[in-house]
């Protein structure tokens, strides 16, 4: 079965430290790759993307991520976080199935911000 | 900007109850989803839903669960007849197109059985 892992489930970092939050998919298909933010309370917000193309995608917040297809990994960075990333985020994969699409979320990754 | 939005945010039911929980997708969107997230697990994936019908749906999905879009503009997810295991933030998601665009997801409805 398709599978999207996210191997940390919980982060914690000091304020101005950098973060990587680790994503592995398993898919023997042409996969699209997504990185979502929630925070307390609100709903799921798009990070960032990667549909093909540069491997270093960059988004929003400061945010990016390297495609790494021999790893199968989709892996978050951020070089220096503040407090406010302080949040929930979810590695998820779009698959092709059947003509169809839908996403696969991982587990998530709590990463929790400390002055 | 656009955004997909539900309603209720937080909605309290007795088992046994049909809740309906409605979201209004952005207007120029061609797929709808619905997922939902029990407290502390992952989001799961629950149905899609293009051209007035459903394209695809998961295990989760079965006949205690129906979508419906009535009028071209809500869509809306009912569960017949809730059981305490259904308790879980649900959300909607549109998109323009189905492989390459991400979906857009609303604010969530949280879903109490008691």
């Amino acid at each position: 079965a398709q599978s999207v892992t996210q191997l940390d489930s919980q982060v914690p970092v000091f304020e101005e430290a950098p973060v990587e939050l680790r994503c592995n998919y398993s898919s023997s298909v042409s996969v699209y790759l997504f990185w979502y933010v929630q925070y307390p309370n609100q709903g799921l917000q798009l990070l960032l993307k990667y549909l093909s193309g540069s491997t270093l995608v960059k988004g929003i917040n400061g945010f990016e991520a390297e495609f790494n297809k021999s790893q199968t990994s989709f892996h978050l960075r951020k070089p220096s976080v503040h407090i406010s990333d302080t949040a929930e985020y979810f590695c998820a994969a779009k698959l092709f199935s059947g003509g169809y699409n839908k996403l696969i979320f991982g587990a998530g990754t709590r990463l929790a911000v400390h002055p | 900007e656009p955004e997909v939005t539900q309603t209720p945010s937080h909605q309290v039911t007795q088992m046994g109850q049909e809740v309906i929980l409605r979201c209004v997708p952005i207007s120029n969107h061609l797929y709808f989803y619905w997922y939902r997230q029990i407290l502390g697990q992952k989001v799961e994936f629950l149905v899609s839903f293009y051209n007035n019908e459903i394209s695809e749906k998961s295990e989760i999905f079965d006949d205690q669960f129906s979508v419906e879009r009535p009028d071209g503009s809500n869509f809306t997810l009912k569960i017949r007849s809730t059981k305490l295991e259904d308790s879980a933030m649900y959300f909607c998601a549109s998109g323009i197109l189905d492989l390459n665009t991400e979906a857009f997801f609303g604010q969530g409805t949280r879903l109490t059985v008691v």
